[in-house]
């Protein structure tokens, strides 16, 4: 069974960087089929997909979030991890790491949600 | 950006109710449809993918329909573990977007 695990910390500070981990265990991250990708849910609000990488490196992200994320892999740790510049109160939610199947393009497993406040 | 509606925003029923969720595309998406059950402080299921197609070990009372604009997720019969809150997502566009949810609780 394919679990994922977000790991960061809780509080942020405005303009400082968002950084996250997501840890895949039952599964490899370096399988062709799959690409390992971030979405959001700001609080009372609904969900925002961020962005997703495959094991060799591509990647994909949300036009509005472009700017200031990046993703990476770490195929040693079977990782990948997430970072977000230049946050404002807007980015305080609760961040997902998902899988998604390159077929019909779906989120076949998530993780249980790391919520990521951004306050002085 | 291809935005995505759904109704009800949230709906009462009990258990052994037939239950229905709609949800629209404002443009063709094929059948690039997937739903979503979240309950709070939980990873989000997948139930269906390709608008029709249950996912592995999903119980066979969850339905979905459409293709196009319009789809549908039918719950046959309401158990105690559907209460929860459900998301269409559209990935025909590498923009993933999603439906504001329905929430399904308790009458």
């Amino acid at each position: 069974q394919v679990q994922l695990e977000e790991s960061g910390p809780g509080l942020v500070k405005p303009s400082q960087t968002l950084s996250l981990t997501c840890t895949v265990s039952g599964g490899s991250i370096s399988s062709a089929d799959h690409f390992w990708g971030w979405v959001r849910q700001p609080p009372g609000k609904g969900l925002e997909w961020i962005g997703y990488i495959n094991f060799r490196g591509s990647t994909f992200y949300n036009p509005t979030l472009k700017s200031r994320v990046a993703t990476s892999v770490d195929t040693t740790k079977n990782q990948f991890s997430l970072t977000l510049a230049s946050v404002t109160a807007a980015d305080t939610a609760v961040y997902f790491c998902v899988r998604s199947v390159t077929t019909y393009r779906r989120f076949d497993y998530w993780g249980q949600g790391i919520l990521v406040t951004v306050s002085s | 950006d291809i935005q995505m509606t759904q109704s009800p925003s949230s709906l009462s029923a009990s258990v052994g109710d037939r239950v229905a969720i709609t949800c629209r595309a404002n443009q063709s998406i094929d059948i690039y449809l997937n739903w979503y059950q979240h309950k709070p402080g939980r990873a989000p299921q997948l139930l269906i993918y390709a608008a029709s197609t249950l996912h592995s070990g999903v119980p066979s009372r969850f339905r979905g329909s459409g293709s196009g604009t319009d789809f549908s997720l039918t719950i046959s019969s309401l158990q105690p573990d559907d209460f929860a809150t459900y998301y269409c997502q559209q990935s025909y566009r590498t923009l993933f977007t999603f439906g504001p949810g329905t929430k399904v609780h308790v009458k």
